[in-house]
């Protein structure tokens, strides 16, 4: 059970073009799913806080506008990176609360995005 | 200021050779601590929480410990197979998740 994934698990797109990466929670529902970024031999970076109906919350310092965040079921989250640019070339990862416990986050496999 | 620290960064040892890693952290009001393993290209899974001061947990060669201000993760006898980065979260009081740098850790047959 609490099994996270994500799709594309590898995207390479040319500069100025959108990409949306998803994250679905496949055995039980997420009210709350996370966005993280990490980059190269560093920890994991939080992005943002998806609530499922609402407006996500962002970290300081991400751009709400570049990084889109919808999450319109319990089991579906979206992060669309508009107009992407080199420098957001990383390795996104999304989470999920289980549900089972309060505080435990189970991982999907993360999307590698390369954008030229 | 919350803060989780690692260490150490890496750690190379020989297949059977047990040691443990650290992590120490300063937060407000801790609700949990987590211990997650990422391998190479993948997201982190999941291993442990520890919510209070003295709890142990145990997964086949790995034992999680936790004290007042930092946890341990011993592992027994490694094998290769153990060879991943490890890394620790910890939940402050305000329910924000401070992850540490991970330790990345080569078991050599």
């Amino acid at each position: 059970g609490a099994v996270v994934s994500q799709h594309p698990s590898r995207v390479i797109c040319k500069s100025g073009t959108s990409v949306k990466i998803e994250c679905r929670s496949l055995d039980f529902q997420a009210t709350t799913m996370f966005w993280y970024r990490q980059f190269p031999k560093k920890s994991l970076m939080l992005m943002a806080t998806s609530n499922e109906g609402s407006k996500a919350t962002y970290e300081q310092g991400v751009e709400k506008d570049k990084f889109l965040i919808n999450h319109a079921s319990l089991t579906l989250s979206t992060l669309t990176v508009t107009s992407a640019h080199p420098e957001d070339s990383s390795f996104y990862i999304c989470s999920a609360n289980s549900g089972r416990a309060l505080n435990e986050q189970f991982f999907g496999p993360g999307t590698r995005l390369t954008v030229l | 200021e919350d803060q989780v620290t690692q260490s150490p960064e890496a750690l190379r040892l020989q297949e059977g050779e047990s040691s443990s890693l650290n992590c120490s952290y300063t937060v407000s009001g801790l609700r949990g601590l987590f211990w997650y393993r990422q391998d190479p290209g993948k997201g982190p899974e999941f291993l442990f929480t520890l919510y209070s001061a003295g709890e142990e947990k145990e997964k086949e060669r790995l034992k999680a410990t936790l004290t007042k201000k930092e946890s341990f993760l011993h592992i027994t006898a490694p094998k290769p197979e153990d060879s991943a980065t490890y890394l620790c979260a910890v939940q402050s009081g305000n329910y924000q998740l401070i992850w540490g740098a991970g330790t990345k850790l080569i078991i050599k047959p």
